[in-house]
């Protein structure tokens, strides 16, 4: 069973810039959810997409959204990139949204 | 608010030793706890999950945990390492239906001496 895919793996951007980060889940799971991580602010939570709809959403400023479309395959994106948007960008996928969390290897954007 | 403390940043043990890792939670309700690794530049990885039930849970890699209600604690240990274990450990705490909002701990970097 091949596990979550986020793509691309790494990414430079120029402040300014939007940009959009794609995850797939694990062939089944219904639950995306995204994570910024930073060495200063550690893993934090930024939303949650069950069935298309966002669920949950963690305290990020609105240039920070996202989508899941039907075959639960979801994006992110950051618009107006800062320099602090620098980070891993993590995605996790969940059969329900009461089960465990797995991760993809993230993508790593850098704001230059 | 649900939080979780990794009260140590950074441990070091030899190889072949035993290892602790503390985590201590706070929410208001039972639950849902988990212990994931990560290697540099890499995804997480789930080690074990408390969602009911037993105390002592067991996980992948040899790694266990147990869940104390009274001390809000949800320690990790195993019980002789490998070089291969040095990674950084995180703990994190959901609830229920929102344990996709999962609130992580700031990691304890584990290093193992040859």
């Amino acid at each position: 069973k091949a596990g979550v895919t986020q793509t691309p793996r790494y990414l430079i951007k120029t402040r300014g810039q939007q940009v959009t980060l794609s995850c797939s889940p694990i062939s089944g799971h219904r639950s995306v959810s995204w994570y910024q991580q930073t060495p200063g602010q550690g893993l934090q939570f930024l939303f949650e997409y069950f069935s298309e709809t966002q669920r949950n959403k963690g305290n990020f400023p609105g240039r920070f959204s996202g989508r899941q479309f039907s075959n639960s395959r979801s994006e992110m994106n950051v618009s107006t990139l800062e320099l602090g948007d620098s980070a891993l960008y993590l995605c996790a996928s969940r059969v329900t949204v009461n089960t465990e969390a797995f991760f993809g290897q993230g993508t790593r954007l850098t704001v230059v | 608010a649900q939080s979780v403390t990794q009260p140590d940043i950074h441990i070091t043990v030899s190889e072949g030793a035993s290892l602790e890792l503390r985590c201590n939670y706070s929410y208001g309700a039972t639950p849902y706890l988990f212990w994931y690794v990560q290697s540099p530049g890499q995804g997480l990885q789930l080690l074990l999950k408390y969602f009911s039930g037993d105390t002592l849970v067991q996980g992948i890699k040899g790694f266990e945990a147990e869940f104390k209600r009274s001390q809000s604690s949800f320690n990790l240990r195993k019980p002789s390492v490998h070089w291969s274990d040095a990674a950084e450990y995180f703990c994190a705490v959901g609830a229920g239906t929102n344990a996709g909002k999962s609130t992580f701990g700031d990691g304890t970097t584990l290093t193992v001496k040859p």
